[in-house]
């Protein structure tokens, strides 16, 4: 079976643009997690997503939005971008609760 | 307020030495993960606790949910368990984490 898949690997992109992740979650999972990872913060929750439907959300400012498709697959989306917002993006995937996720390569998104 | 801590922050080790990478958290938790992450990125999940002790290889897990604490150890360490050692307790409908150990076993 194959395993939690995100595209990009790497992005660069200028300050105050737009940015849209992608992830697409192990067969058959319906709940998809995104993680924001940076040196000085760590790994933070961003949110989750299950059934197309936002089920959970981290303490992130709108500017950080997601959706999730019929498919399971789930895109992140960060606008206005600040240099700040350079991080690695983890998305995870499980089959119904969070409790036992299973993570992709992440995103690396560096903003200049 | 870090909801979890962990200890010590970096740890370098000669090869064969036994390691242990503590973990104290201060919420309610249903569960309590250790995540293995190496250079690039990949995290993988090598245990999910909720009570009592796991092992896996030369990997062991402990919680404590009493005194809401946690170790992972690793016997006859080697080199290719070089990498970031992190905790995550699922309190509630998210995760929160600690901020890693990074563990280099040396030949």
């Amino acid at each position: 079976k194959a395993g939690v898949t995100q595209t990009p690997r790497y992005l660069i992109k200028t300050r105050g643009q737009q940015v849209t992740l992608s992830c697409s979650p192990i067969s058959g999972h319906r709940s998809v997690s995104w993680y924001q990872q940076t040196p000085g913060q760590g790994l933070q929750f961003l949110f989750e997503y299950f059934s197309e439907t936002q089920r959970n959300k981290g303490n992130f400012p709108g500017r950080f939005s997601g959706r999730q498709f019929s498919n399971s697959r789930s895109e992140m989306n960060v606008s206005t971008l600040e240099l700040g917002d350079s991080a690695l993006y983890l998305c995870a995937s499980s089959l119904g609760t969070i409790i036992e996720q299973y993570f992709g390569p992440g995103t690396r998104l560096t903003v200049t | 307020k870090n909801e979890v801590e962990q200890s010590p922050q970096n740890l370098t080790a000669q090869e064969g030495e036994f390691i242990t990478i503590n973990c104290s958290y201060s919420v309610g938790i249903s569960a309590l993960h250790w995540l293995q992450q190496h250079p690039g990125g990949g995290i993988v999940s090598l245990f999910m606790l909720s009570s009592g002790k796991k092992k896996h290889g030369r990997l062991i897990a402990t919680i404590n949910i009493q005194e809401k604490h946690s170790s992972l150890h690793i016997t006859a360490s080697h080199p290719r368990d070089s990498a970031v050692y992190i905790c995550a307790v699922l309190a509630g409908n998210q995760f929160y984490f600690g901020t890693g150990t990074s563990l280099t076993v040396i030949p």
